[in-house]
């Protein structure tokens, strides 16, 4: 596509499950970047991948909270026994060069 | 400590009137300032990004200016649309390596009236 994807775009939970969230970049966009968004609030950093090289977890606010990423391709991003502090916007950016981001529309996720 | 700060936090006006967005920043070392536009339930859309050397940057009827001396800057829209209503996001870029360098302001939430 022409674009960043994610899926779902609506993920309603309950606390204690585990959710699943993925991205899909843009083609031939190395650096891949999560955020998430809390209601009213700013973006806030998770995790960050660039090309091969080890991943910059330093946003995760938890060892709840992990992601992979295949090659230069898609990424999930795992949230295992959710907490309702959990329910906010997952954003996900790629980038070609270190200047522009383009934002994928966000999974809504809610935790009940 | 990094920080980005951004006003008014929401501003409401009249559909071809102009605007002004705030956005200050402590950010340092610097290394350049984006502007993003996020209409509801979507992900942001830059408008602009200015690096230390540039003081103004315009996207159609959105104009940048930035102040590294006083580390400020503004978004001023013109002509206003009613599609112009949405968040609008100030991020700047810390000169070091790595993707948490990037810190980002709440936002101003515009919303244009008829």
């Amino acid at each position: 596509g022409a674009g960043v994807s994610q899926s779902p775009s609506n993920k309603v939970t309950e606390k204690g499950k585990d959710v699943e969230l993925r991205c899909d970049p843009i083609s031939g966009h190395t650096a891949l970047y999560w955020y998430r968004q809390r209601l009213g609030q700013g973006l806030e950093f998770l995790i960050y991948f660039q090309g091969n090289s080890a991943p910059d977890k330093s946003g995760l606010p938890s060892d709840r909270f992990s992601a992979e990423r295949t090659g230069e391709s898609v990424s999930t991003l795992t949230i295992q026994r959710t907490q309702q502090e959990d329910s906010a916007v997952y954003l996900c950016a790629s980038s070609r060069t270190l200047l522009t981001q383009y934002f994928g529309p966000g999974t809504r996720l809610t935790v009940l | 400590k990094n920080q980005v700060e951004q006003s008014p936090q929401s501003l409401i006006i009249l559909e071809g009137k102009n605007c002004t967005l705030q956005c200050n920043y402590t950010v340092s070392p610097f290394s350049n300032l984006r502007w993003y536009k996020q209409d509801t339930g979507r992900g942001p859309v830059s408008l602009t990004i200015m690096t230390f050397s540039e003081n103004t940057k315009s996207n159609g009827r959105y104009t940048a200016t930035l102040d590294a001396d006083t580390k400020q800057s503004s978004l001023h829209i013109t002509a206003s649309q009613l599609s112009d209503s949405a968040s609008y996001i100030c991020v700047v870029s810390a000169a070091y390596r790595g993707a948490n360098n990037l810190f980002f302001g709440t936002g101003t939430r515009l919303t244009v009236i008829p």
